[in-house]
């Protein structure tokens, strides 16, 4: 069954410092792989997404993730963190040979804190 | 456009109460979803539909109904609430095609006393 960790619960950084928050995940076929943000009392937000291709994504507020198929993992970073980073972060997983629902797997979230 | 709108945005149910929580799109999406989100479990997927006419269950369907009767609306119904039943429940749509990421509403915040 496709499954999504994320082993982090909160992540501290300096405003201005590198910020990378984890994700691994298992699925049976090759997966599409999500990142999505939650501020306070919003909804989620899509940042960005791996389907193929280049291994590095770039997305939205300067956030990208690198794809490793060999670690399973799709860690999201951004080189310099802002305090307006700071929010409730999701990765999901969609397996592609997962039948005809291709329902999306979130993982338990990161919740990043951004001291200024 | 308006993209995902729910409604209401926040709701107090006494135990075994019934009521829709109401959830719209206007980008012609085929997909809809439901989840709900509860502290250190992420979201779970309550029920979706690929398509008016069609819906399907999810991980933790039990205790809630859907019906899609138009592309732009998908309710979700509590048939007789129970306190584990308190969340926050989020509406989701996208365009069919494993790629393509889901737009989210601003959910419903709803506590059963």
């Amino acid at each position: 069954a496709q499954s999504v960790a994320q082993p982090e619960d909160q992540v501290n950084v300096a405003e201005g410092n590198p910020l990378t928050v984890k994700c691994t995940y298992s699925v049976s076929g090759n997966p599409y792989l999500f990142w999505y943000v939650q501020y306070p009392n919003r909804g989620l937000q899509f940042l960005l997404k791996y389907i193929t291709g280049d291994n590095l994504v770039k997305g939205s507020y300067g956030f990208e993730a690198e794809f490793n198929k060999s670690q399973t993992s799709f860690h999201l970073k951004k080189p310099s963190a802002l305090v307006s980073d700071s929010a409730l972060y999701f990765c999901a997983v969609r397996d592609p040979d997962g039948g005809a629902t291709n329902k999306l797997i979130f993982g338990t979230g990161t919740l990043l804190a951004v001291q200024p | 456009n308006a993209g995902v709108t729910q409604t209401p945005k926040f709701q107090v149910l006494k135990t075994g109460q019934s009521m829709t929580l109401q959830c719209a799109q206007d980008m012609n999406h085929e997909y809809m979803s439901w989840y709900r989100q509860d502290p250190g479990m992420g979201l779970r997927l309550i029920h979706y539909s690929v398509g008016a006419g069609i819906t399907d269950q999810g991980e933790v369907p039990n205790g809630y109904n859907v019906s899609r009767s138009t592309t732009e609306d998908f309710p979700l119904r509590l048939l007789s609430a129970a306190p584990s039943q308190t969340s926050v429940y989020f509406c989701a749509s996208r365009h069919p095609g494993q790629g393509n990421e889901q737009f989210f509403g601003p959910g419903t915040r709803l506590t059963v006393l």
